[in-house]
């Protein structure tokens, strides 16, 4: 069965410094999603991306933050300058359209630690 | 808004035994629901949705959820549970009246099968 791939696993990094999560969706998959999960937190909705553009975006995902689709298969999400409470782990997911019947696959995440 | 509870923290089972997992729910529109599991170390799964129809819809691995229109809930049921069955499990709803696809998830609940 087609995955959601996330690399890397794991991410440590220091307080103010740029990072990279990178992902690729299901390949038929026209619609992708960042989510992240701070520990022991809800899951949080941050972005979704369609056609090229951020379709939608929550409070959380502030000018910090920006996706992007540089080639046809991977999905980035950047965070320019990174803060300790940007510690969590980061979901990638993409579904075949936003219709309702299409549910999000997921990626096993990156556990982003910012130190 | 949306908004999703899963009221138990941790719910524990015998192996065998049938399992519930509650969930309730909060929207201005019609709720699509659906839960995910997540095992350790991977991504959410999905499990099953309900959209529209029958009440009781059933899903990957035995489960089943019941919608309850009158109480907001859509808990999650088993006949019967295997320790496989031993993950975390997430509530998610998505509000029709909204004008918005992101998914707004419950904290999780902690299931515990017990040999």
């Amino acid at each position: 069965e087609p995955e959601v791939t996330q690399t890397p696993s794991h991410q440590v990094t220091q307080m103010g410094q740029e990072v990279i999560l990178r992902c690729v969706p299901i390949s038929n998959h026209l619609y992708f999603y960042w989510y992240r999960q701070i520990l022991g937190q809800k899951v949080e909705f941050l972005v979704s991306f369609y056609n090229n553009e951020i379709s939608e975006k929550s409070e959380i995902f502030d000018d910090q933050f920006s996706v992007e689709r540089p080639d046809g298969s991977n999905f980035t999400l950047k965070i320019r300058s990174t803060k300790l409470e940007d510690s969590a782990m980061y979901f990638c997911a993409s579904s075949e359209t936003t219709g309702n019947n299409s549910p999000l696959h997921f990626g096993n995440g990156t556990r982003l630690t910012v130190t | 808004a949306q908004s999703v509870a899963q009221p138990e923290d941790q719910v524990n089972v015998a192996e065998g035994n049938p399992l519930t997992v509650k969930c309730t729910y909060s929207v201005s529109g019609n709720p699509y629901l659906f839960w995910y599991v997540q095992y350790p170390n991977r991504g959410l799964q999905f499990l099953l949705k309900y959209i529209t129809g029958d009440n009781l819809v059933k899903g990957s691995y035995g489960f089943e959820a019941e919608f309850n229109k009158s109480q907001t809930s859509f808990h999650l049921k088993k006949p019967s549970a295997l320790v496989s069955d031993s993950a975390l499990y997430f509530c998610a709803v998505r509000d029709s009246g909204a004008g918005s696809y992101q998914l707004t998830f419950g904290k999780g609940t902690k299931l515990s099968v017990i040999p």
